[in-house]
């Protein structure tokens, strides 16, 4: 079956860190996003990217960093500058009819 | 930014009753989009509304769009236990750099049994 793998699920991260959110699709989608969720809120949207080797920063970007290198994979790396990084993240990607999500992954600071 | 405002921010309904959730926007959008999301999972796209359609029906949802007061609604009838879930809308105005959907605040349905 197509779809999005976001791995891990839960992640823990020690002040200081960088940690990288993975997020595969099978789904031949060109476009993929990733947005952070804080808990009783809506997604806010973090980094996007159209196509391989392009991608533009969403309305939270400042503390995170993303590569396209391929097609299918969009990871997200969360840094140490990011200061307030515990919330929920999902990774979408679309062919234009409505947005496949990822089922999340939780991040930590411990 | 925040683009969309859902309203209310939370219902509570018997199984069986209709929901009717409000979303307003501020912006030109190409189309308003409806997600549902259970507690702590992903989001599942319901239904898509074009700037120029008016209503769509996905079986019991229906979806209503106004671009005169930037405004849509979300009816789903008969509701059932099932449905208890936040619902989201999205309107995605396509900028020069490509498609991105902005997201409302959500609307925490519950359907009691």
């Amino acid at each position: 079956d197509g779809g999005i793998t976001q791995s891990p699920k839960y992640l823990f991260r020690k002040e200081g860190q960088n940690v990288t959110l993975s997020c595969e699709q099978n789904l031949n989608h060109d476009a993929m996003y990733w947005y952070r969720q804080d808990p009783g809120q809506g997604l806010r949207l973090i980094y996007y990217s159209q196509i391989v080797n392009d991608f533009q920063k969403g309305d939270i970007a400042e503390g995170y960093s993303v590569s396209r290198e391929k097609k299918e994979s969009f990871p997200l790396t969360v840094t140490s500058a990011q200061k307030n990084p515990t919330a929920f993240y999902l990774c979408a990607s679309t062919q234009g009819n409505g947005y496949t999500f990822g089922s999340g992954t939780r991040l930590t600071v411990v | 930014s925040q683009q969309g405002e859902e309203d209310p921010q939370a219902l509570s309904i018997q199984e069986g009753e209709n929901a009717t959730m409000n979303c307003s926007y501020k912006t030109s959008i190409n189309n308003l989009q409806w997600y549902r999301q259970n507690s702590g999972r992903g989001l599942v796209h319901l239904i898509l509304i074009r700037s120029n359609e008016r209503e769509k029906h996905s079986g019991r949802l229906r979806v209503t769009l106004d671009t005169s007061k930037k405004s849509s609604s979300l009816l789903i009838t008969a509701s059932r236990a099932a449905d208890t879930a936040s619902y989201f809308c999205a309107t995605d105005a396509r900028e020069t750099s490509g498609s991105r959907l902005t997201f409302g605040e959500g609307t925490q349905l519950t359907v009691n049994p």
